[in-house]
């Protein structure tokens, strides 16, 4: 199985912050990597697919980059609606795993 | 635009079963992979189950094989997820979860697992 391993598991930030979360797979997964931000008591939702498209309607304060086997999530200036857990998903192999989650607090 | 609604969540006592249904619209259903995605409360997301378009490639994880059941209606643009020998370490909401030009998630479904 793809092992993706996320970090920080938490970290506390202020509006306007700059965010950085990184995801390391355990193996080449091409370019098959999704990044989701999930609100207690709701689905996931699709930030960006494909490492670095931002899925529609999404701000473009969020984006996505790659270097090889790690993958990073940033958002350039935190808004109040961002405070969140965010997760990364490789979909190259199945099982399709996901990171352990980084929860964005205020 | 995708929708997808799961349904058939509930309490259930260990050892029983449980059958969970969404029903997709909004999308050539027929055209897509489709998962069940699962989360525990308080944890992160976890991959239980993928079927494909015709349902010839079926995949389960490890923690569910031989225990769940995964199908599809492509007539009734449905997905379903047969649950037995249910343990209390399967409570969690299960998200159907659609794959193909995109991806795209339902509300989930609470299942309990509980004496």
């Amino acid at each position: 199985d793809v092992q993706m391993t996320q970090s920080p598991s938490s970290l506390s930030a202020s509006v306007g912050d700059r965010v950085t979360i990184t995801c390391q797979a355990s193996q080449d997964i091409k370019n098959y990597l999704n990044w989701y931000q999930q609100k207690p008591g709701k689905a996931p939702k699709l930030l960006i697919y494909d490492v670095s498209n931002l899925e529609t309607g999404v701000p473009s304060r969020f984006t996505g980059s790659a270097s090889g086997t790690d993958f990073t999530l940033t958002i350039s200036s935190l808004q109040s609606e961002d405070f969140a857990t965010y997760y990364c998903q490789q979909y190259d192999i199945l099982p399709l795993t996901f990171g352990g989650g980084t929860e964005v607090e205020i | 635009e995708v929708q997808l609604v799961e349904s058939g969540g509930g309490l259930v006592k260990p050892g029983g079963s449980l059958r969970l249904s969404c029903a997709a619209s909004g999308f050539t259903f027929s055209s897509y992979s489709m998962n069940w995605v699962r989360q525990a409360p308080g944890k992160g997301l976890e991959w239980v189950s993928s079927i494909s378009t015709t349902s010839r490639y079926i995949y389960y994880a490890d923690s569910v094989k031989g225990r769940f059941t995964i199908s599809r209606d492509n007539a009734k643009n449905s997905l379903y997820l047969q649950m037995a020998s249910l343990r209390v370490d399967d409570t969690a909401v299960y998200y159907c979860v659609s794959q193909g030009q995109g991806w795209g998630w339902g509300q989930g479904t609470l299942v309990t697992v509980s004496s």
